[in-house]
């Protein structure tokens, strides 16, 4: 069965602050590895990683897939208020593709103190 | 912009009743999934369909059923409501081709069952 681990569960940091998201996952025909935002409502799309060790970036958001060990990083830099939310990571088992199913993680609720 | 809608954000019903959430997307998108969000668990997967008429149990399927009639629409059902199907419900779509493995969410649907 696929499982996904974020951690921590959550954190508290001050604007400015750098935050560092973790995403472990054991999958037995790994596919991709996608991170979300959710705010209040839906989440919305923030990266889809295929490979190991190219870094995808977006403004302060950046995040890193390592296939050997399992594991990819979300790393928020400057961090602000607005990124105050619940991030996900999810992947996707090549075999199980009928219908691109996901498997998420808990999450990582992240709050931004002003 | 693809849009998901979800016919209600908050919802109250009593134990026994059926309940019905609806769920539309206008992107032609071939996938639709059901999960329910719940604090620490994070997304869990229902059901989903990659067809029209099509279905397909995710991981915790029990005490749900769905329907899918039209290929924009995908309707999730509690037959008899019961008090730990208190969650929020998000449905999400997705394409098979293009940038398939994203999946665009709904607002999500959040019910309590007294």
């Amino acid at each position: 069965e696929d499982k996904v681990v974020q951690s921590p569960l959550s954190l508290v940091v001050h604007e400015g602050d750098t935050v560092t998201l973790n995403c472990s996952y054991e999958v037995t025909n790994f596919r991709s590895l996608l991170w979300y935002k959710q705010e209040k409502k839906a989440p919305t799309f923030l990266f889809m990683l295929t490979s190991s060790g190219i870094e995808k970036k977006s403004g302060r958001l950046s995040s890193i897939l390592d296939k050997k060990e399992l594991f990819s990083i979300l790393n928020i830099t400057a961090t602000q208020t607005g990124d105050s939310a619940v991030y996900l990571c999810a992947v996707k088992d090549l075999i199980k593709a009928a219908g691109n199913k996901l498997t998420f993680g808990g999450g990582t609720r992240v709050l931004v103190k002003p | 912009d693809v849009k998901v809608t979800q016919s209600s954000r908050y919802l109250v019903k009593r134990t026994g009743e059926k309940v019905f959430l609806e769920c539309v997307q206008d992107m032609d998108h071939e996938n639709m999934f059901w999960y329910r969000q719940d604090p620490g668990l994070g997304l869990r997967l229902i059901y989903f369909s990659y067809d029209v008429k099509m279905k397909e149990k995710g991981d915790i399927p029990e005490g749900y059923s769905v329907s899918r009639e039209k290929k924009e629409r995908f309707s999730l059902i509690l037959e008899s409501a019961s008090t730990n199907q208190t969650s929020m419900y998000l449905c999400a779509s997705s394409s098979t081709s293009g940038r398939g493995n994203e999946q665009f969410f709904g607002p999500g649907t959040r019910l309590t069952v007294l």
